[in-house]
Formats: C-alpha cells, structure tokens, sequence
C-alpha cells in the first residue's frame, strides 16, 4: 500500500489551462503539505493543513489554491497556469505540525505547462 | 538567503571510495534530518539528529551534528551504485512550523 499517493505523475498542458493534482495519505497523519521542486531541485514548501486547518500559505501567486476535504486528503488546484508553474510538486504528510516532525512524501507530480 | 549550505552540490566518485558531504548553517537547530531522493521518487527520510555533536550510522552511512548544532555531516564508507541519488538536509528550528531545506547534494557512484 502506497502511504502518500499523488495523481496524476505527469501532466502536460497549455498555458492558460487550469488542472489538479490529488494526494491522500493512509498514515493517519494529521498534516499535510505541498512542496514545489524546481528544476534546481530545490525543495520550496507552498502550504501545509493540519487537520483541515491552513498553517502555511508561503507567498504563492492566488493562482493556486489547495483543498483539504478531510485529514486524509489535500488537493492543488492551478488556475492560469504559466510557463513558470513547471516543476514537480509534491505531497508529504506528517504527524503533527511541527517543523521537527518527519515528513514522508509522495512520488511527485511533473507539471510541464508549453 | 540560504539558511542551509550543502556542499558539494554535485559529486560523481568511483564505487568503493569514500565521500563526505555538509550541511552547513549560521543559525542553530533543535534537529537536523537528512532525505535521499532517488529519480522520479519523493525524497525519504534517512535520518534525524537531535543532539549536539550526535554520530548516527546507517550501515555504511555515518551521520554528525555539529556540537553547536548548526552543520551536519554524511560520510558515506565504500559507496555503492545503489547510494546514487540527491541528498537533502532540513532543519528544525523551535516552534517554528517550517522545515529549513537545503538545496542538495547530487551524488553519482559509477560502477
């Protein structure tokens, strides 16, 4: 059973479109987060939810709004997308929201706006 | 800024050699963790260290946390194909919600 799971792994699209990227955790964490990897691999995070609740909301264009249903579940959706949102994002979890805590994350998800 | 230097950003040894990479800060943290990051995957957790001037080994990786918690570093012994990836070091800092990542080592070991 995969622990953070992330759809879809790869999505190309045109600039101007809006998409969505789902992540779920079956860990039982409470936290959740979205992190962007440029192609520097520079690890930036961009929010995190604890328990549904917005924590972190690093300065990210109002382009991107997330979505946590429930603990289990935090979504990125992209308006408008540019040519600069092109990176891979990431999902992680992590129990408690604690900047010590361990973070486990998902496998990625490419985003490649033309 | 860059709160958190690693150095070197890239590394391509021979199989069987030893390396080091650092982690480096100006700035102290409550604890240190160190993530591998192999191709297409997220980045997993290797180690957390905690105290002043703690070892961890990992099998053949040795991990340290300076006395005055600001520097880590990985000493990876007879490295192996298989220790290719990117390395990242992140650190905690009080009540702060944030992880401190650095940029990464990229280590390449060739058969």
């Amino acid at each position: 059973d995969t622990a953070v799971s992330q759809t879809p792994k790869y999505l190309v699209t045109q600039m101007g479109n809006d998409k969505s990227i789902k992540c779920e955790q079956n860990l039982g964490h409470d936290t959740m987060y979205w992190y962007k990897q440029d192609s520097k691999k520079f690890l930036k995070i961009m929010f995190s939810y604890n328990n549904k609740e917005l924590i972190i909301n690093e300065t990210v264009p109002n382009r991107f709004s997330p979505k946590s249903p429930d603990k289990a579940h935090l979504n990125l959706h992209i308006n408008s997308l540019e040519l600069g949102d092109s990176a891979v994002y990431f999902c992680a979890s992590s129990q408690g929201n604690s900047g010590a805590n361990v973070l486990t994350f998902g496998a990625g998800s490419r985003l490649t706006v033309l | 800024t860059q709160l958190l230097e690693q150095s070197p950003q890239f590394l391509s040894i021979q199989e069987g050699e030893n390396l080091t990479v650092y982690c480096n800060s100006s700035s102290v943290f409550s604890s240190l963790q160190w993530y591998r990051q192999e191709p297409g995957e997220g980045p997993v957790l290797l180690v957390t260290v905690v105290t002043g001037g703690e070892v961890k080994k990992l099998k053949r990786l040795t991990f340290q946390f300076g006395d005055a918690r600001k520097d880590s570093s990985l000493h990876i012994t007879a490295a192996q194909t298989g220790d290719t990836g990117l390395y990242l070091c992140a650190g905690a800092q009080g009540s702060n919600y944030q992880l401190i990542w650095g940029a990464g080592t990229k280590l390449i070991i060739k058969p």
